[in-house]
Parts: structure tokens; C-alpha cells; sequence
């Protein structure tokens, strides 16, 4: 079984310019996550959709974070402006019940 | 606000020793628990989940959840180097929404 896709892997950004993630949930998985993992920390909640609606977006900056989850299958998400604190590990997650499945994550340094 | 905490560590063990890792969690409402484990530059993998009071065995691995206290732990035994690595403590409060402790960073020593 093909397990979450992520890409790209790596991206450097400077400060004020923007960026796209994209991620491919397992085959089947209702739920999808993106979560903001900075170094020495736990991952964080930013966006959680059922299908093509969200769920949970209180941890989304919105003022510069946008997600999309168009049929219900692949999401983006979006930073633009980015600032030097957006530097983290992006994580796409996917689940059919409570059990999640992580991607391996986009690692994002802004300059 | 519901908050998982965890001892950031670095917890060092012996091979061949029981790791304790250990998380406390603040809603008393929380109906499940799960233990990733992360390797550095990895993403998380899950290794274990708990909804009931008492032990969850699998393999070298036990889960203990104490709804009482509001308290999670992990135990791996017979530690090997391999089990060197950060462990997430994750609860589900609802809604299949997990919220995650910092991590403890686990060091086996050869």
C-alpha cells in the first residue's frame, strides 16, 4: 500500500516570497492533515479536512496560510508572504479513523 | 486549552534495559492515546495507540493509560540502538483531531 506523498522534499524561500506544498493522502483516507513541525517540537495542527471540507482551521494563520483540498483527494498548502518563522517541517498526514499516517514532510527554510 | 506535556529528555538507557517514556495530558475527556516514534529528519511512525485504562502489550513495546490520573506511558523492552529516537506523545480530543507533546529524545547507549 503506497503511503502519503509529499513533495517537494526541501525548499529554500527568501523572507516575503511564497510557496506551495502538495500532498497525496493513502488511497481511501477521508481525512487529511497538514501539520507545522518546528525543529525540537511537536508536530502542530494547522488544517484538518473531511473529504474536500475543513474541519479545523483555527491554527492557520490565515492572514498569510491557505489550504485547498480540491475532490476530496490531493491538498496544497500555501504560505505567501513567508516570514522567517514559517521555517519548519510541513507534514501531510492522512486517516480513516483516529489512526494517522504521516508523509515525509516538506522541510522548509526561509532566508 | 488541551495540552499533552512531555519530559523533552535526552533520556539515556542501556541496551538491554527498560525505557520509561512518560506523558501527562490535561482534558479529562480524551478518549485515546497514540505513541509515535521519529527519527531525525523522518517523519513520525506510529508505533502504538491505547483507549482502554490498563496495559496494551506488542511486542517489546507496553502502553499503560491511567484515565485517573491522566497519565501515558511507554515501555520498551530490551532496548536496542535502534530505539534511539524522539517520542511523540499524541492524544485524540475529539473530532479524530490529535493534539502532540514536544517529544521525548531517547538515547540508547551500546
Amino acid at each position: 500500500e503506497a503511503g502519503v506523498a509529499q513533495s517537494p522534499r526541501y525548499k529554500i524561500i527568501e523572507k516575503r516570497q511564497s510557496v506551495a506544498f502538495w500532498c497525496n493522502p493513502i488511497s481511501g483516507h477521508a481525512t487529511l492533515y497538514w501539520y507545522q513541525q518546528i525543529l525540537g517540537q511537536g508536530p502542530k495542527l494547522l488544517i484538518q479536512f473531511q473529504n474536500n471540507g475543513v474541519v479545523d482551521d483555527s491554527q492557520l494563520p490565515k492572514d498569510r496560510f491557505s489550504a485547498e483540498r480540491l475532490k476530496g483527494v490531493d491538498s496544497t498548502l500555501k504560505i505567501q508572504p513567508a516570514k522567517l518563522e514559517d521555517s519548519a517541517v510541513y507534514l501531510c498526514a492522512s486517516s480513516l479513523d483516529t489512526q494517522q499516517f504521516f508523509g515525509q514532510g516538506t522541510r522548509l527554510t526561509v532566508v | 486549552q488541551k495540552e499533552v506535556e512531555q519530559n523533552s529528555g535526552p533520556l539515556s538507557v542501556p541496551e538491554g534495559a527498560i525505557a520509561s517514556l512518560n506523558c501527562t495530558y490535561s482534558d479529562r475527556g480524551s478518549q485515546s492515546f497514540f505513541w509515535y516514534r521519529q527519527y531525525s529528519g523522518k517523519s513520525p511512525e506510529l508505533i502504538m495507540f491505547i483507549y482502554s485504562n490498563g496495559d496494551k502489550e506488542d511486542g517489546r513495546f507496553t502502553a499503560q493509560l491511567n484515565k485517573a490520573s491522566q497519565y501515558v506511558s511507554l515501555l520498551i523492552r530490551d532496548s536496542q540502538p535502534s530505539d534511539s529516537a524522539t517520542y511523540l506523545c499524541a492524544g485524540n480530543f475529539g473530532n479524530e483531531k490529535l493534539t502532540f507533546g514536544t517529544g521525548t529524545r531517547l538515547t540508547i547507549i551500546p
